[in-house]
């Protein structure tokens, strides 16, 4: 498909357990971030990669939470020790240009998410 | 720092009913783009209108229009005749022209038509 996927949907943990959770972009994007959104709650900007760089994780919520994008397209969120409080839906966008490329705004693209739900 | 403010949250509507959410923002970049999101049930974010800040001209697409008054920091969205499918959660955001476009939404307004 072209657009953005996510993987799983839907994953169960125990709390202590580590997740990974993987977000495909739409191909040759360049921008991705990821948000998380709690239950009732709108979505909060965890981290931003401009291709393989991450340029800003100012979002994530403790040193538990670990991102990557080795290659520049898949990204990989990581929770270490997750705890009932990780329960979330992680949402995953990409947008094809870096930010004030073209002079406008680059719009992001949404993947359907990832809920996470911590026993 | 940005913020989005959206009072209500749950508004139920009956079918053909016109329905307003409110959005508040604050910002202090000059330069700032503003957006309604809707939320089906499926989880997925589907983007429906843009505004940036240097263009307060209201606009009607289809059954949404949207009242962006820079005065009182204020971006209303109206869905006029609403329908069944309408139904999800609806969240204003707010982006700086700054940075990397990273997105502040509201908590989003849960709307309910009723057919």
């Amino acid at each position: 498909g072209a657009g953005v996927s996510q993987s799983p949907r839907y994953k169960v943990a125990k709390r202590g357990q580590d997740v990974a959770l993987r977000c495909d972009p739409i191909s040759g994007h360049v921008s991705l971030f990821w948000y998380q959104q709690a239950l009732g709650q709108g979505p909060e900007f965890l981290t931003y990669f401009q291709n393989e760089a991450q340029l800003d994780k100012s979002g994530l919520p403790s040193d538990r939470f670990f991102a990557e994008r080795p290659e520049g397209s898949v990204s990989t969120l990581k929770i270490q020790r997750t705890q009932q409080e990780d329960s979330a839906v992680y949402l995953c966008a990409s947008s094809l240009l870096p930010p004030g490329t073209s002079g406008s705004y680059n719009e992001q693209f949404f993947g359907p998410g990832t809920r996470l739900t911590v026993l | 720092a940005q913020k989005v403010t959206q009072a209500q949250t749950e508004i139920s509507v009956v079918e053909k009913e016109d329905v307003t959410l409110d959005c508040v923002y604050e910002t202090r970049d000059t330069t700032y783009y503003l957006f309604w999101y809707k939320q089906p049930p499926s989880g997925e974010l589907v983007f429906l209108i843009r505004r940036n800040s240097f263009d307060e001209q209201n606009e009607i697409s289809g059954r949404y229009s949207w009242n962006f008054q820079k005065s009182t920091s204020s971006f209303n969205f109206t869905i006029t005749a609403s329908q069944v499918v309408d139904s999800a959660v609806y969240f204003c955001a707010l982006s700086g022209d700054y940075g990397n476009n990273r997105l502040a939404f509201g908590k989003g307004n849960q709307v309910v038509v009723i057919p």
